[in-house]
């Protein structure tokens, strides 16, 4: 499974977008982007998914870039309740549950 | 609709001691799958389940056993605790069938081993 390299650590204004970003450089094709998120004392909870095309749904935007090789996670009116470590992970298909969690982004949202 | 409950939310141990972990979905899931997290270590795959009946092992399996003897329980047993056991235990669940099938997880067992 191909890696993935996030930033640490990110804030953002309440009633902001909140930009995640994610580097992937070493995917393959028939890999897709997954993001999910953990707020403390949770269990994660998935977001979004996506193979190259831009995905959208209630909670958040996916834009791939066209060579694959980064993504952004937005939630376009970011609130306190979006304060969480937020998982870019990259795998095949959405077997077995292997997935690679990784460090994540800790994003805190200011009121 | 509970989604995943996990039992204990948490238990102290000491060294030597066993235990078990209790996994319950509602969901009729086919797949279930263990996690421990430590801090720093994001979510490391200890065991999973692909129905009843049938267990493999994940990224860390030593140290723990696992049963599916029915579809909705996924048990995960310390036979010997260890203080590296030390962890945030997590369950998780999907479906199999067309389409993509996110993890549902449980909100977790904290476990200390002295």
């Amino acid at each position: 499974d191909a890696k993935t390299t996030q930033p640490t650590s990110m804030d953002c204004a309440e009633g902001r977008a909140a930009n995640l970003p994610c580097n992937h450089s070493t995917i393959s094709g028939n890999e897709y982007v997954y993001w999910y998120r953990q707020i403390h004392s949770q269990g994660p909870q998935y977001i979004i998914h996506g193979l190259k095309n831009n995905e959208t749904n209630e909670m958040a935007s996916l834009i791939i870039t066209e060579d694959r090789k980064s993504s952004t996670l937005i939630l376009p009116h970011a609130t306190l309740r979006d304060t969480a470590v937020y998982y870019c992970i990259v795998r095949v298909g959405s077997t077995l549950g292997r997935l690679y969690f990784g460090r994540g982004t800790q994003l805190t949202v200011w009121p | 609709n509970a989604g995943v409950t996990q039992t204990p939310k948490f238990r102290v141990l000491k060294t030597g001691q066993s235990m078990t972990l209790l996994c319950a979905q509602d969901m009729n899931h086919e797949y279930m799958y263990w996690y421990r997290q430590d801090p720093g270590m994001g979510l490391r795959l200890i065991h999973y389940s692909v129905g009843e009946g049938t267990t493999a092992k994940g990224e860390v399996p030593d140290g723990y056993n696992v049963s599916r003897l029915k579809k909705q329980n996924f048990l995960l047993g310390l036979e010997s605790a260890a203080p590296s056991q030390t962890s945030v235990y997590f369950c998780a669940s999907s479906y199999v069938g067309r389409g993509f099938s996110p993890l549902h997880f449980g909100n977790g067992t904290r476990l200390t081993v002295t």
